[in-house]
């Protein structure tokens, strides 16, 4: 099993591009979710999925928009690319293990815009 | 809403030396609690977890307890290694259906030989 996958790696943006940032597991997990990390600060929530075609937003949805088609792709959009938006971008998805829920992550992509 | 505080970094040891990352928590009903780490470069990386009072989660040395009477979640272990270097995540799941991960801010830890 390859888990996580995420591309790009690394991106640069210029203010006002878009770009989707991709995502794929092969462990058939259900949930899959998007963090973002900036630097000195734990991740926090941008949006998750509980199923192909269920999408909802997390703690810091603004500027981005996702969508589930399928069980093991769930792709983050940025629309208009902001330098608030710099930041490294982490994908999930959850096994479940009895009533203990892990989550495993990508490697992720890190995107400078400027 | 739910929140994870753990210590400020960064914390820097010499190996073979004790290590405790504090980490104490704020949620209503009964969350599982996990330890992640990150290496440099890499993503997360699940070390342990526990998901009642008093459970202790154990994984490659490091141990963490549960303890609901002080809300804390708190990373040891006995003998650092150099190889141990890497930024640690406390972490909490609400018992919601999507059972979301709430993270504190993480402690960098740099183990010297």
């Amino acid at each position: 099993n390859a888990g996580v996958t995420q591309t790009p790696k690394f991106r640069i943006l210029k203010i006002g591009q878009s770009m989707t940032l991709q995502c794929t597991q092969d462990m058939n997990h259900n949930y899959m979710y998007w963090y973002r990390q900036d630097p000195g600060m734990g991740l926090k929530l941008i949006y998750y999925s509980v199923g192909a075609g269920i999408t909802d937003k997390g703690e810091v949805p603004n500027g981005y928009n996702v969508s589930r088609s399928t069980t093991e792709d769930f792709p983050l959009r940025l629309e208009l690319a902001a330098p608030s938006q710099t930041s490294v971008y982490f994908c999930a998805s959850r096994r479940e293990t009895g009533t203990s829920y892990e989550q495993y992550f990508g490697p992720g992509t890190r995107l400078t815009v400027t | 809403g739910d929140s994870v505080t753990q210590m400020e970094g960064p914390v820097t040891l010499s190996e073979e030396a004790f290590l405790t990352i504090n980490c104490t928590y704020t949620a209503t009903g009964y969350p599982s609690l996990f330890w992640y780490v990150q290496y440099p470069g890499e993503g997360l990386q699940l070390l342990l977890k526990a998901t009642k009072a008093d459970d202790k989660g154990s994984n490659k040395g490091f141990e963490a307890t549960y303890r609901k009477e002080t809300t804390s979640f708190h990373l040891e272990k006995g003998s650092v290694q150099v190889s141990d270097s890497a930024v640690y995540f406390c972490a909490l799941s609400d018992e919601g259906g999507s059972e979301k991960l709430v993270f504190g801010k993480g402690t960098k830890l740099t183990v010297n030989p």
